[in-house]
């Protein structure tokens, strides 16, 4: 079954103490993505990767870091979690296909972060 | 930076009515435009996307969108609501990126569609 999948799904935690939500899918897709959804403020981007090793900011990227060492995994990782990372965090993937084509954009379950 | 404007964050409508949500962008450059429909503690799915292709842009579930230039409009529509049809919805838009639709997403707030019997 083609999926994006994350972990953990819920998760709280510490002030300070480093975390790090996986992501993975199985469509072989070159594009994937962070969001973070918070009431009242709709999705925001955090990171996006077009394909291995190429990875680049969004409208949030600060306190948070990404990497893409692998097609399927985009690893979001918290080095120093503050109560405002507080959210819902979304992954997606996509194919990178030619501007005009048909990509679908699938997203994971969401991981829902607490910070105290 | 672009932007995307989705008017009222709640629309209620009766079922067999219909649905119009209402999106506006800003962009310095023709713009991909996207719908997506969030169904309760799930992700996103798209709806429909606007590619520079037909204006008029047909998606899952009986939906419709028009791009509008001189507006800087993408409402979304459909015919007739249906119970199923409530969750949430945003409009999103990107711009071309390395050859591709997708790059940075600016998602609207969203609108919250509550459908009554």
């Amino acid at each position: 079954e083609a999926q994006v999948t994350q972990n953990p799904r819920y998760l709280i935690t510490v002030t300070g103490k480093k975390l790090t939500v996986t992501c993975s899918q199985n469509m072989n897709h070159e594009y994937m993505s962070w969001y973070r959804q918070d009431p009242g403020l709709g999705l925001r981007q955090i990171y996006y990767s077009m394909n291995v090793e190429v990875t680049d900011k969004g409208d949030v990227p600060e306190g948070y870091k990404v990497s893409r060492k692998e097609k399927r995994n985009f690893p979001l990782i918290l080095e120093s979690p503050s109560p405002n990372q507080t959210s819902l965090y979304f992954c997606a993937s996509s194919l990178n296909s030619p501007s005009g084509s048909q990509e679908t954009q699938y997203f994971g379950p969401g991981t829902r972060l607490l910070v105290l | 930076a672009q932007s995307v404007t989705q008017l009222g964050s709640h629309v209620s409508v009766s079922e067999g009515a219909l649905v119009l949500l209402r999106c506006n962008y800003s962009s310095s450059v023709p713009p991909y435009l996207f719908w997506y429909v969030q169904y309760p503690n799930q992700g996103l799915q798209l709806l429909l996307k606007y590619t520079s292709a037909a204006t008029l842009v047909k998606g899952i579930n009986g939906f419709e969108a028009e791009f509008k230039k001189s507006e800087t409009s993408f409402h979304l529509t459909k015919p007739s609501a249906h119970m199923s049809d409530a969750a949430e919805y945003f409009c999103a838009v990107s711009e071309n990126h390395r050859g591709s639709t997708l790059g940075r997403l600016y998602f609207g707030r969203g609108t919250q569609l509550t459908v009554w019997p």
